[in-house]
């Protein structure tokens, strides 16, 4: 059973830093993996996909990559700012399970 | 372009009393999922559907059903709500058929409690 896992659960820290998010998966039969972004009271929005083929991607300010055969992967935020605070959670579509599943999140706070 | 509209947005039942919650999406998409989120545990899938027409459990479907009316709606209904129950729940929809393909859109949550 495919389970996610995220480290650390909350992270404070002040305006300007880089900062890496984890997440962990224990069954690396792996067909994608992405980020998402929840901000408080408010839906998911996707931020990144890697697909299983890809060491990483990138978007804007936002880098993650993607060790599968380590079942790991990392969300690299440069120059943090307030407006980056929400919830991070990253999900995984497993050939197992087809179906996504979620970690528990990092909530991020930024502040200025 | 409103992408995944859910409704309501927030309720308030009482054990054994009976809901819908409505899920609608404009991006023709094929498969559409109800997740709930309780605080510590993540997002679980409680039923999804694949394509028009047919519909799966997912990780917690004990206590509900779910009907996919047509390829635009996917409901949820509680037949006697349980304070268990109490959560966030979210719709979402991915142009994939069988397999996420990740293009995953979310709507902005259904907030229920039960007392």
């Amino acid at each position: 059973k495919q389970e996610v896992t995220q480290i650390p659960a909350a992270l404070s820290v002040p305006e300007g830093e880089n900062l890496v998010l984890n997440c962990s998966f224990t069954d690396s039969a792996i067909y994608n993996l992405q980020w998402f972004r929840q901000d408080p009271g408010k839906g998911l929005t996707s931020l990144l996909l890697i697909q299983s083929s890809q060491r990483e991607q990138t978007s804007g300010r936002l880098n993650a990559s993607l060790d599968k055969s380590s079942g790991r992967s990392t969300l690299y935020i440069a120059a943090s700012q307030p407006g980056d605070s929400a919830t991070y959670l990253c999900a995984v579509a497993s050939y197992n399970t087809d179906k996504l599943i979620f970690g528990t999140g990092t909530r991020l706070q930024v502040f200025p | 372009n409103a992408g995944v509209t859910q409704t309501p947005k927030f309720q308030v039942l009482k054990t054994g009393q009976s809901m819908t919650l409505q899920c609608a999406q404009d991006m023709n998409h094929n498969s559409m999922y109800w997740y709930r989120q309780d605080p510590g545990m993540g997002l679980r899938l409680i039923y999804y559907s694949a394509s028009e027409g047919t519909t799966d459990k997912g990780e917690v479907p004990n206590g509900y059903n779910v009907s996919r009316l047509n390829k635009r709606e996917f409901s949820l209904r509680l037949e006697s709500a349980a304070p268990s129950q109490t959560s966030v729940y979210f719709c979402a929809a991915d142009r994939g058929r069988f397999r996420n393909t990740g293009e995953l859109f979310f709507g902005e949550g259904s907030r229920l409690t039960v007392l």
